[in-house]
């Protein structure tokens, strides 16, 4: 079957500090996609990034950064210097290719972290 | 960038009427459109997957007579709870790939309808 685990329900950090997102992930499938959505209060998703399983490098934009390790079903999210704007929930998400476990293309998503980032 | 357009944006509404929630992809075309719904403080469940031309497939646990979609066209999927209850009080939000999206194209996802029923 197919889960995201993201184990930290809610971060608080203060403003110019790093921060680390968990996400772990389960798949039987050996090609699949993951995501990072952010979730603003107004309520929309916003597309952060995607990775594919055959592409383990890690990926800096800006000041964010994920870290992709497939040996430990792992794909973190770091934002550096973080600040007030990042205050958002962020949702780790997992698209596989088979059709078990859920509707083709599907994204199968964690539970969230609410990260705030106070002044 | 790829645009998902929902409205309303937010929706009040009596116990027993009925809430349509339209989808539409702006500036692409879309066969195939995910509705998804999210409880306070929790993550995002998928209701049912809307394909263009077809019927609707249901996630296990949720009543297709309730929540009947229609995909008429490539670019609009709708969302209507029938019989609302205050319990369908939730935050609905659609998403749609574009057309040669493949598994690995990220959704686009609408901005999300708040119903409340009372």
């Amino acid at each position: 079957a197919q889960k995201v685990t993201q184990a930290q329900t809610e971060i608080s950090v203060v403003e110019k500090e790093d921060v680390t997102l968990d996400c772990v992930y389960e798949t039987r499938d050996t090609t699949y996609y993951l995501f990072w959505y952010k979730q603003p209060p107004s309520g929309e998703l916003v597309f952060l990034i995607r990775r594919n399983s055959f592409d383990e490098q890690n990926e800096i934009s800006g000041r964010y950064s994920w870290n992709f390790q497939k040996s430990t079903s792992s794909f973190n999210f770091t934002i550096t210097a973080s600040q007030v704007v990042d205050s958002a929930v962020y949702f780790c998400a997992l698209s596989v290719l088979s059709n078990y476990g859920g509707s083709q293309g599907n994204l199968i998503f964690g539970k969230g972290t609410k990260l705030s980032v106070k002044p | 960038g790829a645009v998902v357009s929902q409205h309303p944006s937010r929706v009040i509404c009596k116990s027993g009427t009925s809430v349509k929630i339209e989808c539409r992809s702006l500036d692409f075309q879309a066969t195939t459109m995910f509705w998804y719904r999210q409880f306070p403080k929790q993550s995002l469940m998928l209701m049912a997957t809307s394909n263009e031309g077809s019927k609707a497939t249901y996630e296990q646990g949720v009543e297709k007579d309730k929540f009947l979609i229609n995909h008429a066209s490539l670019t609009l999927s709708t969302l209507t709870v029938t019989s609302a209850h205050p319990e369908d009080s939730s935050f609905y939000i659609c998403s749609a790939k574009e057309l040669q999206g493949n598994r690995g194209s990220p959704l686009h996802f609408g901005n999300g309808t708040r119903l409340t029923v009372t």
